[in-house]
C-alpha cells in the first residue's frame, strides 16, 4: 500500500525566503505525482502535477521535482510571502489503483 | 465561471439521521470524487466514480453511500451506520480517473462541507 510522508509537518519563515518542502513515497511506480495547497477551512488547489516522465515542473515562484527511484520529491518556493502562507499536500496514485494517497500535509507561516 | 460547488457549507447532524451533501461541477468532467479530512490526517477516499451511473468504494466506504445519476452531479449520504462522521467533507473531480496509465490529470476540488454530529 501507497505511503505518503510530509516533512516538516510545520515550517516558519520569514518574508523574502527561499523554501523547500519534501514529499516521500513508498512505491516508486508511480504515473504522477501533485502539489496542492489548501487554504484553512477551504478546499484544495492544484499546484503543479508532474508526470512520472518529468524530473521538474515550474509555475511562477514554484517549483516542484521528482526522483522516482529515490521516492521523493520536493516543492521550491522562491521569495516567500505572506500570502503564501497555507498547508501544502502532495499525492501521488497507489501502486496499481486510481486513488490517489495524500501526505498529512506541511503547513506553511510566512512572517511579515 | 467553471468549477465544483458543495453544499452547505456547513452542516450539522442529530445522532440516527441521514445527511446528503450535495456536489455539482459544470467542468464536463468524467470523473468525481469524495474525500474526508480530519484534522491531522490526510485526506482519505470514500467512493469515486468514473462515468455515470457506476461507483467504487474507496479506503473508508463504510457508513456512506452515493449516486451518480448525472455527469455533473455526486451527492453523498452519510447515514446512522458511520460511526464518527464529524469531518470536513470535499467532493473533486477530473477528466479521467486520476492516476491512471498515462494519466495526466489534475483533480479540481469544491470548497468542502463541515459536518458536525450534534
Amino acid at each position: 500500500k501507497q505511503e505518503v510522508t510530509q516533512i516538516p509537518a510545520a515550517l516558519s519563515v520569514p518574508e523574502g525566503e527561499n523554501l523547500v518542502l519534501n514529499c516521500s513515497f513508498t512505491d516508486s511506480a508511480i504515473y504522477n505525482l501533485q502539489w496542492f495547497r489548501q487554504d484553512p477551512g477551504k478546499g484544495l488547489t492544484s499546484l503543479l502535477l508532474i508526470q512520472s516522465s518529468q524530473r521538474e515542473q515550474t509555475s511562477g515562484r514554484l517549483n516542484a521535482s521528482l526522483d522516482k527511484s529515490s521516492g521523493r520529491s520536493t516543492l521550491y518556493i522562491a521569495a516567500s510571502q505572506p500570502g503564501d502562507s497555507a498547508t501544502y499536500l502532495c499525492a501521488v496514485p497507489g501502486a496499481g489503483s486510481y486513488q490517489l494517497t495524500f501526505g498529512k500535509g506541511t503547513k506553511l507561516s510566512v512572517i511579515p | 465561471d467553471g468549477g465544483i460547488t458543495q453544499s452547505p457549507k456547513y452542516l450539522f447532524r442529530k445522532e440516527g439521521q441521514n445527511v446528503t451533501l450535495s456536489c455539482e461541477q459544470n467542468l464536463n468532467h468524467d470523473a468525481m470524487y469524495w474525500y474526508r479530512q480530519d484534522p491531522g490526517q490526510g485526506l482519505r477516499l470514500i467512493y469515486y466514480s468514473q462515468i455515470v451511473n457506476d461507483f467504487q468504494k474507496g479506503d473508508i466506504a463504510e457508513g456512506y453511500s452515493v449516486s451518480r445519476e448525472k455527469k455533473e452531479s455526486f451527492p453523498l449520504t452519510v447515514t446512522s451506520a458511520q460511526k464518527n462522521p464529524t469531518a470536513f467533507y470535499l467532493c473533486a473531480s477530473s477528466m479521467r480517473l486520476a492516476g491512471g496509465a498515462g494519466a495526466t490529470d489534475t483533480q479540481y476540488f469544491g470548497p468542502g462541507t463541515r459536518l458536525t454530529v450534534l
